[in-house]
């Protein structure tokens, strides 16, 4: 298996252009978690999916965050519009038990919002 | 709340030598714990975790850890460093929330240096 995949694996815009971050998780893995990793706050959860549903979004900082599962093996996450705080490193991970088991992460996406 | 302490940022061994990576959690339930490293600009991969099994637990590259219960424990040894042990080293605790969902809290992150 290819592991988890991210896209892109950098991303450089403006501040008030909108970004969206691509996940395809492993095969067969319900589970699919988003997080942010900054200097600043380390690494936090933002969302993650159960069988394509959002099952706690509590961790998403703002309503220019919005995550999107539409099938098994696809999610995204869009951030519209952003801003320089939203600069970080994204990782994508998925899991097959669920939030208590072991999960496998994506290489990252490094956003930088000038 | 649970929360989790990863005691030193910065960890400088010699190759060869002892590693001792430290972690304390507080839970008011039997918590899942785990290891992950992250190695420069890569994701995170899982090292070992502890769910309630053998307290003594065994991860990949020569990495264990104890969980300790009195002490609120689970640090991560190694008996011999290899250069290829430098990354940065996250503890997890697992949180249940009231609401009936559980998530991760990372721990601040050690980061390991070893001399050659």
């Amino acid at each position: 298996d290819a592991g988890v995949i991210q896209s892109p694996r950098h991303e450089v815009t403006e501040m008030g252009q909108e970004v969206t971050l691509r996940c395809k998780p492993i095969s067969g893995h319900d589970y699919l978690f988003w997080y942010r990793q900054t200097m600043m706050r380390g690494l936090e959860l933002l969302i993650y999916f159960n069988n394509n549903v959002p099952i706690d979004d509590s961790g998403m900082p703002e309503d220019r965050f919005s995550a999107k599962m539409p099938n098994a093996s696809f999610s995204t996450l869009k951030i519209q519009p952003s801003e320089p705080r939203d600069s970080a490193v994204y990782f994508c991970a998925s899991s097959l038990r669920g939030i208590l088991y072991e999960q496998y992460f994506g290489p990252g996406t490094r956003l930088t919002v000038t | 709340a649970q929360s989790v302490t990863q005691l030193d940022s910065h960890v400088s061994v010699s190759e060869g030598t002892p590693v001792l990576l430290r972690c304390n959690y507080s839970s008011s339930y039997s918590p899942s714990l785990f290891w992950y490293v992250q190695h420069p600009n890569k994701g995170l991969q899982l090292l070992l975790k502890y769910t309630s099994a053998a307290t003594l637990v065994k991860g990949i590259n020569g990495f264990e850890a104890e969980f300790k219960k009195s002490e609120t424990s689970f640090h991560l040894t190694k008996p011999s460093a290899h250069m290829s042990d430098a990354a940065e080293y996250f503890c997890v605790v697992s949180d249940y929330k009231t609401s009936g969902t559980y998530k991760y809290i990372f721990g601040t992150g050690t980061r390991l240096k070893v001399l050659a």
